[in-house]
């Protein structure tokens, strides 16, 4: 079993980039896709980004993801930071050795 | 397009049973499987298994493992999720996920409180 490690909340300002790290903490982040997801206060969590950096439908270009096997990490990019852009962004993997599904703990993202 | 719509909001005792359908749409039901994860207040999601709406199939995290089933009707495209022997710990809102490298398409939720 593994875990994936997020900041707890990450404050970025209007029109900035800001970066949401997930750390895997055994096993080779490549070696399975990590998702990322929204989630907004009283809705469902939505889906930005598939296999490691494909964008579901729908989702803007602001949002990019990819992985890093030096840190062992995933991260997700928001670009050109708006206020509606602040929610809970959470990562996800999957363990192949029990076929769990495993999420982050979840990261507050502030815009002021 | 891919749609999942679960059932309404439900108030159980503790010790009672809770079944939660998914009802799915805008896509062949059997080629995917379907996930269950529930967000408890002020949690982060917390997966509870997956069913292959092809054969049926299971696997479930091994917290939930002694106490949930899930199944499915392929006659009406819809998944069940049914947990036994609740606790005020199991109020939270339960999500179906249809699967597309994990949990993909997202129910709309539904709240289930355990009150006395």
């Amino acid at each position: 079993n593994f875990m994936l490690t997020q900041p707890h909340s990450v404050s970025e300002s209007p029109g900035k980039t800001a970066t949401i790290s997930c750390t895997r903490s055994s096993g080779n982040i490549a070696d399975n896709y990590v998702q990322w997801y929204q989630q907004r206060p009283g809705s469902a969590p939505t889906t930005l980004i598939y296999e490691d950096n494909r964008r579901h439908s729908g989702v803007p270009g602001r949002f990019s993801g990819s992985i890093d096997r030096t840190s062992n990490s995933a991260s997700l990019t928001i670009s050109g930071l708006r206020t509606e852009d602040e929610a809970d962004y959470y990562c996800q993997s999957y363990d192949p050795v029990n076929r769990h599904v495993v999420f982050g703990g979840g990261t507050k993202l502030t815009v002021l | 397009q891919v749609q999942l719509v679960q059932s309404g909001a439900e108030m159980k005792k503790p010790g009672a049973s809770v079944k939660v359908s998914c009802k799915a749409s805008g896509y062949t039901f059997t080629d995917y499987f379907l996930h269950w994860v529930r967000q408890a207040p002020g949690q982060g999601p917390e997966w509870m298994g997956w069913i292959s709406a092809n054969n049926g199939g299971t696997n479930y995290a091994q917290k939930f493992q002694d106490r949930v089933t899930m199944t499915r009707d392929t006659s009406i495209n819809t998944a069940y999720m049914e947990l036994r022997s609740l606790t005020f710990d199991d109020t939270a809102v339960y999500y179906c996920a249809r699967d597309g490298s994990g949990p993909r398409h997202w129910g709309q939720g539904t709240l289930v409180t355990v009150s006395s």
